[in-house]
């Protein structure tokens, strides 16, 4: 079936350094979305890419949208100890536009 | 603005024993409402979707059931746990007839051990 899948699964990084997480689908997507969920906490939307190539910004974190529309990336620069948590890229499934998730990357900030 | 709740938060239950989760959702009309299990360290698996009072929709066999008694008010049941059901439960909704992908607005969660 339809699957989003996400890389890498766990990531550490020293305070200041950046982060690059990606996500692909098995299909291609009419948007792709992205989300956050802090330890011990729900996920919360950050954002949604909708056009092929899209770029958007939020202050340190940076979402692309890929050309083919099967790939998006997350970019955070100069990472701080509040980007801890589980970033998640999601999709519409293709047969009845349910949102899939990707199994998420853990980012965790050594000081 | 638009509220999702969801209760209780945690709960520790022995296997065989039932189990009821409820959520509710305010400020929006006829959304679709969802519930997720997170295992620990793991991804977002939707186990059922409504999109309507009554119209239950399952994604995976299990031992749990869903239920939609009102418009905004989305139940999770079970009449015997087990412990592969230990997990984070979160009931979610989004905006009924919005564009494709619409946004997913997940409610504070359940943490269940089942034990």
């Amino acid at each position: 079936g339809q699957q989003v899948m996400q890389i890498p699964q766990y990531q550490h990084v020293q305070e200041g350094e950046d982060f690059t997480t990606y996500c692909n689908s098995s299909t291609t997507l009419s948007n792709i979305q992205w989300y956050k969920q802090r330890p011990g906490g729900h996920p919360v939307f950050l954002i949604q890419l909708v056009k092929s190539g899209e770029v958007k910004k939020q202050k340190r974190l940076t979402f692309q949208f890929g050309e083919a529309k099967k790939n998006s990336s997350l970019h955070i620069t100069a990472t701080q100890t509040t980007d801890v948590g589980t970033y998640f890229c999601a999709g519409p499934r293709r047969r009845d536009d349910k949102i899939i998730f990707g199994k998420g990357t853990r980012l965790h900030i050594l000081p | 603005s638009q509220t999702i709740h969801q209760w209780p938060a945690t709960l520790v239950q022995p296997v065989g024993s039932p189990l009821s989760l409820e959520c509710t959702v305010e400020g929006t009309s006829n959304p679709n409402l969802y519930w997720y299990r997170q295992a620990a360290g793991r991804g977002l698996q939707l186990l059922f979707y409504s999109v309507g009072i009554g119209q239950i929709s399952s994604e995976v066999p299990q031992n749990l059931s869903a239920s939609r008694p009102q418009d905004r008010q989305f139940i999770l049941s079970s009449k015997k746990l087990l412990l592969s059901d230990s997990g984070f439960y979160l009931c979610a909704w989004s905006a009924i007839g919005a564009p494709s992908g619409n946004t997913i607005y997940f409610g504070e969660g359940s943490w269940l051990t089942v034990v």
